[in-house]
């Protein structure tokens, strides 16, 4: 089955800076990543995603990145607010019926 | 409704016992999951229910926990003669199954006392 990794597990960044994950993910056939936000007490909400047809994808202050060759892919949140502080999931899925596998999470930290 | 409900919102209950743990998926969704999250970890994949199929179940940490999914809507998580570690959210997702997109109740925290 799939299996997906994340880095890293904690990230701290000034107000303001950029901050970056990484995941990596093992099925080849994976076509599909989302990214999710999980706030404090709340379940993981989806922030946005990427196929498998595309390198990259930008939405406001966040962007996606993937690499289908190294099977790669990452999130990039520019001018980081205290507000962007949560529980960063990546995911991978395949195209059509099959579950979503989650990594592990980052926990970011946003100091104002 | 809109979203994904569970019930209830808290548990605590007595080492010992069972407790079910409901999901009420979006309307239309084919596939639901449940999840468990440990104080400050990441998403543990318990079960997966895809249509009529026979569901995933790789996920299950033991025998003293079961979920089924009636009529392909609604779905309960029981754990039978719980334990001190079973205490964590659990957290149930449902998606449409044909982009992958997975949308999250609020979970409901269990604590087992």
């Amino acid at each position: 089955g799939e299996n997906v990794e994340q880095h890293p597990s904690t990230l701290s960044v000034q107000e303001g800076d950029s901050a970056v994950i990484k995941c990596t993910y093992s099925d080849s056939a994976s076509n599909y990543f989302p990214w999710y936000k999980q706030e404090l007490g709340k379940g993981p909400q989806l922030i946005i995603d990427i196929r498998s047809n595309v390198g990259e994808k930008k939405d406001q202050r966040i962007a996606v990145t993937l690499n289908k060759t190294a099977k790669h892919f990452s999130l990039h949140i520019t001018e980081t607010q205290p507000e962007d502080s949560a529980v960063y999931f990546c995911a991978a899925s395949m195209k059509g019926y099959q579950k979503v596998t989650f990594g592990t999470g980052t926990k970011l930290q946003v100091i104002p | 409704g809109a979203g994904v409900s569970q019930s209830p919102s808290n548990k605590v209950t007595e080492k010992g016992k069972d407790v079910e743990l409901r999901c009420d998926p979006i309307s239309g969704h084919t596939a639901l999951y449940w999840y468990r999250q440990s104080l400050g970890q990441g998403l543990e994949f318990l079960i997966y229910f895809q249509g009529n199929s026979a569901p995933d179940k790789s996920g299950l940490p033991s025998d003293r926990f079961s979920a089924e999914r009636t009529g392909g809507s609604v779905s309960t998580l029981t754990i039978q003669r719980t334990q001190q570690e079973d205490s964590a959210v659990y957290l149930c997702a449902s998606s449409s199954g044909q982009v992958g997109e997975a949308f999250f109740g609020q979970g409901t925290r269990l604590t087992v006392v």
